[in-house]
């Protein structure tokens, strides 16, 4: 069992949908990460967090220490949004263990 | 936010060379930078750490005599894969952060080994 796991694994919308990734984790972190990695490889950090919720623009991200989950949102999801989404647990010493990533695809 | 540059963004070689890849970090100084290398339809992998002015800290599994890392700036560290063979053929991505705040992702390195 992977220390970190996510669902789906790929997803499908279309344009206006709300989107939901989620994410367990088996460690105990300092904080839970949300990247975004577009075709061309490049990765985006997205949210790092360590309790309760945070949003930027339409996506809004939160996190359950008690239950170890956490999710990531999209309102109004838009077909630029299509990408992998990461999510990644900072241990000690900043290290950062990935789930598999969700291949999110927004059609028009 | 802050920005991480790679270089180069692409490299193919011929097996048995060695290849070194740079990561700066261009708006801030990071005290620490990651190296990882992500195989096709496969997440991030981890190989090292490292600190300014100290010695990486390798991941299990990681050769440090193969994956050789200099961090000798606050602003830069590179990546020599030494001896390259084939299945050393892979992206490889490094992020720099600063005093355990956000890590900041380079665009990658793309690294074919013929």
């Amino acid at each position: 069992k992977n220390e970190v796991e996510q669902s789906p694994q790929n997803l499908t919308a279309q344009e206006g949908e709300f989107i939901t990734i989620n994410c367990s984790y088996s460690v105990g972190i300092s904080a839970l990460h949300w990247l975004q990695q577009h075709p061309g490889g490049g990765i985006v950090s997205l949210f790092m967090l360590s309790s309760g919720k945070k949003k930027h623009g339409r996506l809004i991200a939160t996190i359950n220490i008690q239950e170890k989950h956490s999710s990531l949102h999209i309102t109004a999801s838009h077909p630029r949004d299509s990408a992998v989404y990461i999510c990644a647990a900072e241990t000690s010493g900043s290290r950062l263990t990935f789930g598999e990533g969700t291949q999110l695809t927004v059609n028009p | 936010g802050a920005v991480v540059s790679q270089h180069p963004s692409w490299v193919i070689c011929k097996s048995g060379t060695s290849v070194k890849i740079e990561c700066r970090s261009l708006d801030f100084q990071a005290t620490t930078m990651f190296w990882y290398r992500q195989f096709p339809k496969q997440s991030l992998m981890l190989m090292a750490t490292s600190n300014e002015g100290s010695k990486a800290t390798y991941e299990q599994g990681v050769e440090k005599d193969k994956f050789l890392i200099n961090h000798a700036s606050l602003t830069l560290s590179t990546l020599t894969v030494t001896s390259a063979h084939p299945e050393d053929s892979s992206f490889y991505i490094c992020s720099a952060s600063l005093a355990q705040e956000t890590q900041y992702f380079g665009p990658g390195t793309r690294l074919l080994v013929l």
